[in-house]
């Protein structure tokens, strides 16, 4: 299995509901990150897991919350969300932290109405 | 942080042109690598580069990594509709020891029957 993937592929979202992001591989990955990808511009670096610890949080708001239950699952909580907060949200594993091929999956496009 | 900075921004070429895009840093990086993304999913692996001066071929796609490892170019020959999409280059970016992964500005080719 090559892929990850991730669940749901879309997601529409009132500022005041709590929701969660879904990823998974098995590929063997020990790490696994977010990035927020907005309209028309590059995905930026959210947060990275290594061996299902948290590594880098790129000073996200706490509203965002990532879990990372177990080596192959990724998730990512949302709660109290703001309009602006509307992107496509990309995870991504690699063999280790800090190697940089990733691969990523097809990404959630959340919506924050 | 350090930037990547690709040109052009835009491109609209006819099936079987040729072209090429950059991607340009005032930074040294240890390795970059190129992705593809189309509309609504992730970026997709095409390939890494990582000594000065390499080039690598990948079909109809030739990459080229600068000697001084500041900047590198893809070379796409006899273009087809199936190359259309987001081009991205990226690479470890973080400085004083941080790890920071980042995308650069983005190509968007489009490439017309």
């Amino acid at each position: 299995d090559t892929e990850v993937t991730q669940t749901p592929k879309h997601l529409v979202m009132g500022m005041t509901n709590k929701k969660s992001l879904k990823c998974e591989q098995h590929m063997g990955h020990r790490a696994m990150y977010w990035y927020k990808q907005k309209a028309k511009k590059p995905p930026e670096l959210m947060f990275v897991y290594s061996y299902e610890k948290l590594s880098i949080n790129e000073s996200v708001p706490s509203r965002f919350s990532p879990e990372c239950p177990n080596s192959s699952l990724l998730n990512l909580h949302l709660h109290a969300l703001q309009p602006e907060d509307s992107a496509l949200y990309l995870c991504a594993s690699s063999v280790l932290a800090f190697n940089n091929e990733q691969f990523f999956g097809p990404g959630t496009r959340l919506t924050v109405l | 942080t350090q930037l990547l900075e690709q040109s052009p921004q835009f491109l609209s070429i006819q099936e079987g042109e040729n072209l090429t895009v950059y991607c340009n840093s005032s930074s040294v990086f240890s390795s970059l690598q190129w992705y593809r993304q189309e509309p609504g999913e992730g970026p997709v692996l095409l390939v890494t580069v990582v000594t000065g001066g390499e080039v690598k071929k990948l079909k109809r796609l030739t990459f080229q990594f600068g000697d001084a490892r500041k900047d590198s170019s893809l070379h796409i020959t006899a273009a087809q509709t199936g190359d259309t999409g987001l081009y991205l280059c990226a690479g470890e970016g973080g400085t004083s020891g941080t790890y920071k992964y980042i995308f650069g500005t983005g190509t968007r080719l489009k490439v017309l029957a």
